[in-house]
């Protein structure tokens, strides 16, 4: 069974651009969550999706948006970004909402 | 919110040496969870806990959910080069869903040979 998958692995912005960063789950999951890795401030959950609903949120601006479709991929977009939104992207996938998280390899952002 | 301290923060030992690291947390847990990340990679699940008091092993690795619900521990016996990498404990909210977890602040382990 293939693992999540993320894409593109690496990506350079520049302050005030938007990106969005795509999450194929393992086959049969139906719950994807979106966290967000810093030296500074660790591993933070960003969202969760669940049948094409967003059904918990962290503690994230406006700027942090996902979406979930049909096949339960997933993206997530950041709009104006900022320095600060350097970091390691983290994508995890599970059978349902309370089953074991299977995380991806990550997408590294770099914004200058 | 919630938050995990975990210690030490970075370890170096010699290859054979048995590893410990805990977690503690300001509020309690019904699920400990142990995650392993190495570098250009996402976490790994390692272990998971459920139940006070608990004891599981997976091969050289044996965690306990604390007494109090509010630590856990990990050791790992014999280390090998392979052990290297940020061990992470996680669980999630006590009120919420498993699709949410809070980490660690993570422990990094480094092995010579």
């Amino acid at each position: 069974k293939a693992g999540v998958t993320q894409t593109p692995r690496y990506l350079i912005k520049t302050r005030g651009q938007q990106v969005t960063l795509s999450c194929s789950p393992i086959s049969g999951h139906r719950s994807v969550s979106w966290y967000q890795q810093t030296p500074g401030q660790g591993l933070q959950f960003l969202f969760e999706y669940f049948s094409e609903t967003q059904r918990n949120k962290g503690n994230f601006p406006g700027r942090f948006s996902g979406r979930q479709f049909s096949n339960s991929r997933s993206e997530m977009n950041v709009s104006t970004l900022e320095l600060g939104d350097s970091a390691l992207y983290l994508c995890a996938s599970s059978f349902d909402r309370e089953g074991t998280q299977y995380f991806g390899p990550g997408t590294r952002l770099l914004v200058l | 919110g919630q938050q995990l301290n975990q210690s030490p923060q970075s370890m170096f030992i010699q290859e054979g040496e048995d590893v410990s690291m805990n977690c503690t947390s300001s509020s309690i847990f019904n699920t400990w969870l142990w995650y392993k990340q190495e570098p250009g990679e996402g976490p790994v699940l390692l272990i998971a806990l459920y139940k006070a008091g608990e004891l599981t092993s997976n091969g050289r690795l044996t965690a306990q959910f604390g007494i109090t619900r509010k630590d856990s521990f990990l050791n790992i016996s014999a280390s090998i080069p392979s052990d290297v990498g940020i061990y992470f404990c996680a669980g999630p909210p006590i009120s919420g869903t498993a699709s949410k977890l809070t980490f660690g602040t993570g422990t990094r382990l480094q092995v010579t040979l």
